[in-house]
């Protein structure tokens, strides 16, 4: 079965660092890109980089960039969202996805949609 | 940067009802469109992927149509299990593959 089983809940305090974490099970998690995504309480969804675990390519949303870093560790099929500082404004449910892709004998092709996701990891930054 | 609008941001309805929701792009993003459906405390789950293909294992009753900078999201006869809150996401503009707002549907 295909998963992304994310770390449990943390509370921080402002100034702290964080890392959480995104296990991919069941396929090949250095031929799928891996998406961050943000929900605040109550709020929509907001897109926050992506990542392939294949060689750690990284690209970031505007909005998220020089905010968090995305990295991931091939040997144990694993993606990571840090902060090196959280602030109180970090709360929020953060969800990891796979970006679906179609693949046959000779080549796989990307198509637009997040397939697979994570349980969800939520942070509370407080003081 | 790309800007999805959905339309409604919230809709009543009824069991058996059809419903539409609409996404309108900023700019043109050919069929590169996703739609979710998200459930109270729940990850959301990828239903449309090109704007128009089926997720596999998704009811027939949900479809997408559109491409460029109009997209639209239908429930052909809703269920009860269909209330739940509907995001449309584009991903033409790499790296940023933005989300609409959001359609909560009660």
């Amino acid at each position: 079965e295909v998963q992304l089983v994310q770390s449990g809940a943390d509370v921080k305090k402002p100034g702290e660092s964080l890392k959480i974490s995104c296990k991919a099970s069941g396929y090949r998690f250095t031929s799928y890109w891996i998406g961050w995504v943000r929900q605040m309480p109550g709020k929509g969804l907001e897109w926050m980089g992506i990542i392939w675990p294949g060689d750690s390519d990284t690209a970031y949303s505007p909005s998220f960039q020089g905010q968090v870093t995305i990295s991931a560790d091939k040997s144990i099929s694993t993606a990571y969202l840090q902060w090196s500082s959280l602030k109180a404004s970090d709360s929020a449910m953060y969800y990891c996805a796979r970006h679906g892709r179609h693949c046959n004998i000779s080549t796989c092709l990307d198509y637009n949609g997040m397939d697979v996701w994570g349980q969800g990891t939520t942070v509370l930054v407080s003081s | 940067a790309i800007q999805l609008t959905q339309s409604p941001s919230s809709l009543s309805a009824s069991v058996g009802d059809r419903v539409t929701i609409t996404c309108r792009v900023n700019q043109g993003i050919s069929s590169d469109l996703a739609w979710y459906q998200q459930k109270p405390g729940k990850p959301p789950k990828l239903l449309i992927y090109d704007a128009s293909t089926l997720e596999t294992g998704v009811p027939s009753r949900f479809s997408g149509s559109g491409s460029g900078t109009e997209f639209t999201f239908t429930i052909s006869s809703l269920q009860p299990e269909d209330f739940a809150t509907y995001y449309c996401q584009q991903f033409n503009s790499y790296p940023h593959y933005s989300f609409g707002q959001g359609t909560k549907l009660e």
